[in-house]
């Protein structure tokens, strides 16, 4: 079965870090682009990051370039987000997700950053 | 950015009213685009992909249909079920995007 599970969020200070992980199992993430979606409370869906296959390529959204960091681990067969500098404004679900045809995702981790 | 205008933002039907509900693109994304519902407290649930296919096991009364810039997911025959919120989104580019969410409400 094709799945992905985030773990890793939780309550943080501003200014404080967090790195989220999404674990992949039925697949391997080394074969697609894998992205990060956040959830603002009673928001809407926002794309945060993404990385290719091969991890040579990164992309990121405005709100959170130079403070997030998405990299892969393939022999872990794992995704990462490392968040420094959080804000308030930070403060969501953060969902996995497998790129190309038919999108999967994972059921998010809740980060809050309030102090 | 690709930008998608999902619209309406919300509409309140019964059960058993055929349901529309529309996403531009402001460019053409080929049939690169994916139809979301989301239940409160869940993630995503992916309806419809490449713009006309039906992800597996989900029920034949949703229907996505177009291509460029202009789609439609189409609910015939709305279950209780469903009422949720609907997303459109753009895999056309590495960078995401998504529509603002369309609110299915009873009426």
């Amino acid at each position: 079965e094709v799945q992905l599970v985030e773990s890793g969020g939780g309550r943080v200070q501003p200014g404080g870090s967090l790195r989220l992980s999404c674990e992949a199992s039925g697949f391997t993430v080394s074969s697609h682009w894998m992205h990060w979606v956040r959830q603002a409370p009673g928001k809407g869906l926002v794309w945060v990051s993404g990385i290719n296959s091969d991890g040579r390529t990164t992309n990121y959204a405005d709100s959170v370039k130079g403070r997030f960091t998405i990299s892969r681990d393939n022999a872990k067969n794992t995704v990462y987000l490392q968040m420094n500098h959080l804000r308030g404004e930070d403060t969501a679900v953060y969902y996995c997700a497998r790129g190309g045809l038919g999108p999967v995702w994972g059921q998010g981790t809740l980060v809050a950053v309030s102090s | 950015d690709i930008q998608l205008t999902q619209s309406p933002s919300s509409l309140s039907a019964s059960v058993g009213d055929r349901v529309t509900i529309t996403c531009r693109a402001s460019q053409s994304i080929t049939d690169y685009l994916n139809w979301y519902q989301q239940k409160p407290g869940k993630a995503p649930k992916l309806l419809i992909y490449g713009a006309s296919s039906l992800d597996s096991g989900v029920p034949r009364r949703f229907s996505g249909s177009g291509s460029g810039t202009d789609f439609t997911l189409t609910i015939s025959g709305l279950q209780p079920d469903d009422f949720a919120t609907y997303y459109c989104q753009q895999s056309y580019s590495t960078t995401w995007t998504f529509g603002h969410g369309t609110k299915v409400e009873i009426k």
